[in-house]
Order: structure tokens, then sequence, then C-alpha cells
């Protein structure tokens, strides 16, 4: 069964302390890995997509990486603008279409 | 552009009324999707449509009904609903040859 780990929980950071969110991930033949970010009562809204080991992709302040086991979210210097929760969800060869959402995390960035 | 629409924003309805959801999406997508959330949890699959046709169905009570008329719309029937039922009900698309799912803003749905 594929599964889906992120940590931390929550993380509270002061504008301009950089930190780093984990997701950790077992599945069967990964087919893609994707973050979104999503603010309290609305849709989350697509970051980036990962498909391979290695691979890195960057926006703005964020910088997603991506090992066989695990994917990290880097925040750069955050502002109390990127305050949301974080979701990592990751996509298995063979099931098409159906993403498996690790619990995320809820960042707080204070002034 | 990749908007997905939703309507209604809100919605409260009784245990024995009838209401629907609509999602439309513009981007030439042929995957369809609603999805569950309840408060600090993550989105839970409901259904899949594919190309205009049902391809998952995650064991979703016969109270939610979807319908995809078209490649760009996808309702959401709901029927004699429980309070259990209260959560903000999301709507994405993809295009099947790169899977990533954008998501509409979502309907939060409260029944009394």
């Amino acid at each position: 069964e594929d599964q889906v780990t992120q940590s931390p929980e929550a993380l509270r950071l002061q504008e301009g302390e950089s930190s780093s969110l984990n997701c950790s991930y077992t599945v069967s033949g990964l087919r893609g890995l994707f973050w979104y970010r999503q603010d309290p009562g609305k849709g989350p809204e697509f970051l980036f997509t990962l498909y391979s080991a290695g691979e890195e992709k960057e926006k703005e302040r964020l910088k997603a990486t991506l090992t066989k086991k695990e994917s990290f979210l880097h925040i750069t210097a955050p502002k109390p603008e990127d305050s949301a929760t974080y979701l990592c969800a990751v996509q298995a060869g063979g099931t098409a279409s159906k993403l498996t959402f690790g619990t995320g995390t809820r960042l707080q960035v204070t002034l | 552009d990749t908007e997905v629409t939703q309507t209604p924003k809100h919605l409260v309805m009784g245990m024995t009324n009838k209401k629907s959801l609509k999602c439309e999406q513009h981007m030439g997508h042929r995957a369809m999707y609603w999805y569950k959330q309840k408060a600090k949890k993550p989105p839970e699959l409901m259904f899949v449509y594919s190309y205009e046709k049902l391809s998952i169905n995650e064991s979703v009570p016969s109270r939610f009904s979807p319908e995809c008329p078209n490649s760009s719309l996808l309702n959401l029937h709901l029927h004699a609903l429980q309070p259990e039922d209260s959560a903000l009900y999301l709507c994405a698309s993809s295009h099947p040859a790169q899977e990533t799912q954008y998501f509409g803003p979502g309907t939060r749905l409260l029944v009394l």
C-alpha cells in the first residue's frame, strides 16, 4: 500500500528563517510526486511535480527536491504570506490518476 | 490558464434536500475528480472521470451521485445527506498525459 508521511506536522518560523519540510514516501513504482499549498478553506494550489530521483524545481522562495525515498520542500527567507498548509502527494504506476496525500505541514511565518 | 471553477462557494442543506455541486474547466483536460476534505485532513478521493466515463468510485455512498455531461463539466448530485457529510468538496482536473491535478476553490457544504 502506498504511504506518504510528512514532517513536521506544524512549523513556526520567523520571517527570513529558512527551513525544510519533509515528505517520506513508500510507493510501488513512483509515477510522480506533487507539492501543493493550501490556504484555510480553499482548494490546494499546485506548486511542483517531480518525476525522478535527483530532480529539483524552484519557484520564488521554494525549492523542491526528490530522492528515491523522500522529497524536501526548502523555503528560503520565508515571508508571512508563505503561511499555509503544504501537502505532498504521490502517484504510483498502475494506479492511474489516484493521488495518495500526506497529512500536510502547517507552516506559520511570523514577523 | 489553470483554472477550475466551482459553484456554489457555500451550501447549507437539510438531510431531506436535493442539491448539486458544479465544476467547470476549460483547459482541455479529459480527467476530472471529486474529493472530500474534512478539517485538518488531506483530500480524500471520491470519484474519477476519464474521457467522460466514470473510472474510479472509491466506495462512496449512493447519496452522492456524480455526473459528467461533457468534457468541461462535472456535477455532484447530493441527496439525503448526513451531518457527517459536511466538508469541503473539491473538484480537480488533469491532462491524462501529464497527470498533475489542478484543484478548484471548493464548495463548503454544511448538512443540518
